[in-house]
């Protein structure tokens, strides 16, 4: 089945730095990539669209300056969180559609930030 | 606005048992609804897809109702194994089809004791 890569799968930094999450489809492209945070028994909730030659797309909410996403290729999209505070703590998820499973999202494993 | 949610927080069984999960959703119409297994530290890998013109799927162990009157999907696993425990989410489209992005269900976190 189709694969979605991440990277790191864990990362702990200092308050102020920044953190870049790379997202990868590996045997699929992906012309577009969804950004997702999930806190301790909380449900996924959905940051931003990643999509490949535009910009991303936010949620309401979600800071576009703070989060920055790259849909560098078709099939690499980053997320970098600038000036991580301890409140960015959280599992940072991606996802892309595999159109020929009928469009069926793939998820990737899961990045844990911790932000000290 | 719209809303999905999963009743129960935690499920406990005993092996062997049908395990019911519901997953309840209010001011939308969906044109399809998703559900995922999560494991602890892991992304969700998806199990089953139920378009609104469906009223039954299966897939191996697994059985997905959908009833867009009562605007409710019922996830089943029979002859439940100990290796089924993990968090289920039920999900659906935002975007009415288009499999884009999605709203999730808080989950609900299934035990299985042997």
């Amino acid at each position: 089945g189709a694969v979605v890569s991440q990277h790191p799968s864990w990362v702990i930094c200092k308050s102020g730095t920044s953190v870049k999450i790379e997202c990868r489809s590996l045997d699929f492209q992906a012309t577009t990539m969804f950004w997702y945070r999930q806190f301790p028994k909380q449900s996924l909730m959905l940051m931003a669209t990643s999509n490949e030659g535009s910009k991303a797309t936010y949620e309401q909410g979600v800071e576009k300056d703070k989060f920055l996403i790259n849909h560098a290729s078709l099939t690499l999209s980053t997320l970098t969180v600038t000036s991580a505070h301890p409140e960015d703590s959280s599992f940072y998820i991606c996802s892309a559609p595999h159109h020929p499973s009928g469009g069926t999202q793939y998820f990737g494993p899961g990045t844990r930030l911790t932000v000290l | 606005s719209q809303k999905i949610e999963q009743n129960s927080e935690a499920l406990n069984i005993q092996e062997g048992k049908t395990a019911t999960l519901t997953c309840n959703y209010t001011n939308y119409s969906p044109a399809y609804l998703q559900w995922y297994r999560q494991d602890p530290g892991r992304g969700p890998v998806f199990l089953l897809l139920i378009r609104e013109n469906e009223k039954e799927k299966r897939k191996e162990r697994l059985k997905v109702t959908f009833d867009t009157t009562l605007k409710q999907s019922l996830f089943h696993i029979t002859a439940s194994q100990p290796a089924d425990s993990a968090t289920y989410l039920c999900a659906l489209d935002s975007h009415g089809g288009s499999q884009g992005n999605l709203i999730f269900g808080k989950g609900t976190k299934l035990s299985v004791k042997p």
